[in-house]
C-alpha cells in the first residue's frame, strides 16, 4: 500500500510556457500532500504543503503565484509552474502523508517517483 | 534554529557493515525517519523511530536516543545496490519534516 504516482516523469518545455504536474495517491486518501524541489546533489527543499479543500501553505521564498498548487480531491494534487524559465529546471517530487488509519507509521510521507523538468 | 547533521559521504565494502549517524536539534520531536534515495530517483521510506531503542528490519536497523538527539542507520551485509544517499528527517512539534542533507554511501567491491 501507500503508493504515490506522479505524472509526467519528464517534461521539456520552452521558456515562458506553463507546466502542470500531477500527484496522485493510488490506494489511500491523502488530506495532506507536499511538493519538494531538488537540485542536483542537493537535499530536498520543501516548496509547499497542499491541503485538500484549502489553500496551500508555501515555504518562505517560494512564489505562490508562480507555483500554483491545487488539491481538489483526497487523491490528487497538482503543481503548475507558470511562465517557466531555465532556472526552474529541477527535479520536482511530491509526497503524501499516510495517517494512522492507513496502517502505516503515523505521519510517514511516501514519495512519488518525481518529475524532471527541463526548461529551454 | 533547527538543524540535522549527517556525514556528507561514506565508503564501505560489499558484505561489510556501515553505520550512518544523524544528530538533530529541533523544536519538538514527533519521530525520526530514514529514507533511501538512489541517484535520479525519489526517496523511499526505510524506517521510523519515535521511542528510544533499536528497530530492526531485515538488513537495515535504526536506532534512536531522544535525550542525545541522535540516531543511526545500520546497514548489514552490504550489497552494491545499497549505494545511494540516505536521508535523515525529523518531524518537529508542528509535524513538519526537517531534512538532513543526506549521506552519500559508496559501496566498493
Amino acid at each position: 500500500g501507500a503508493v504515490v504516482s506522479q505524472h509526467p516523469s519528464w517534461v521539456i518545455c520552452k521558456s515562458g510556457t506553463s507546466v502542470k504536474i500531477e500527484c496522485r495517491s493510488l490506494d489511500f486518501q491523502a488530506t495532506t500532500m507536499f511538493w519538494y524541489r531538488q537540485f542536483p546533489k542537493q537535499s530536498l527543499m520543501l516548496m509547499a504543503t497542499s491541503n485538500e479543500g484549502s489553500k496551500a501553505t508555501y515555504e518562505q521564498g517560494v512564489e505562490k503565484d508562480k507555483f500554483l498548487i491545487n488539491h481538489a480531491s483526497l487523491t490528487l494534487s497538482t503543481l503548475t509552474v507558470t511562465s517557466a524559465h531555465p532556472e526552474d529546471s529541477s527535479f520536482y517530487i511530491c509526497s503524501a502523508r499516510v495517517g494512522v488509519e492507513e496502517g502505516g507509521p503515523q505521519e510517514t510521507q511516501y514519495f512519488g517517483p518525481g518529475t524532471r523538468l527541463l526548461v529551454l | 534554529g533547527q538543524n540535522i547533521d549527517q556525514p556528507t559521504e561514506m565508503t564501505a565494502t560489499e558484505g561489510a557493515i556501515v553505520q550512518i549517524n544523524c544528530t538533530y536539534q529541533t523544536s519538538g520531536f514527533n519521530g525520526l525517519f530514514w529514507y533511501q534515495q538512489h541517484a535520479g530517483e525519489a526517496p523511499t521510506f526505510l524506517s521510523y523511530n519515535v521511542l528510544d531503542g533499536l528497530e530492526e528490519k531485515g538488513r537495515f536497523s535504526s536506532f534512536l536516543s531522544r535525550s542525545k538527539g541522535y540516531s543511526y542507520l545500520l546497514l548489514k551485509e552490504l550489497q552494491m545496490k545499497d549505494s545511494a544517499s540516505y536521508l535523515c528527517a525529523v518531524m518537529d512539534s508542528n509535524y513538519q519534516l526537517i531534512w538532513g542533507a543526506g549521506t552519500k554511501l559508496i559501496i566498493k567491491p
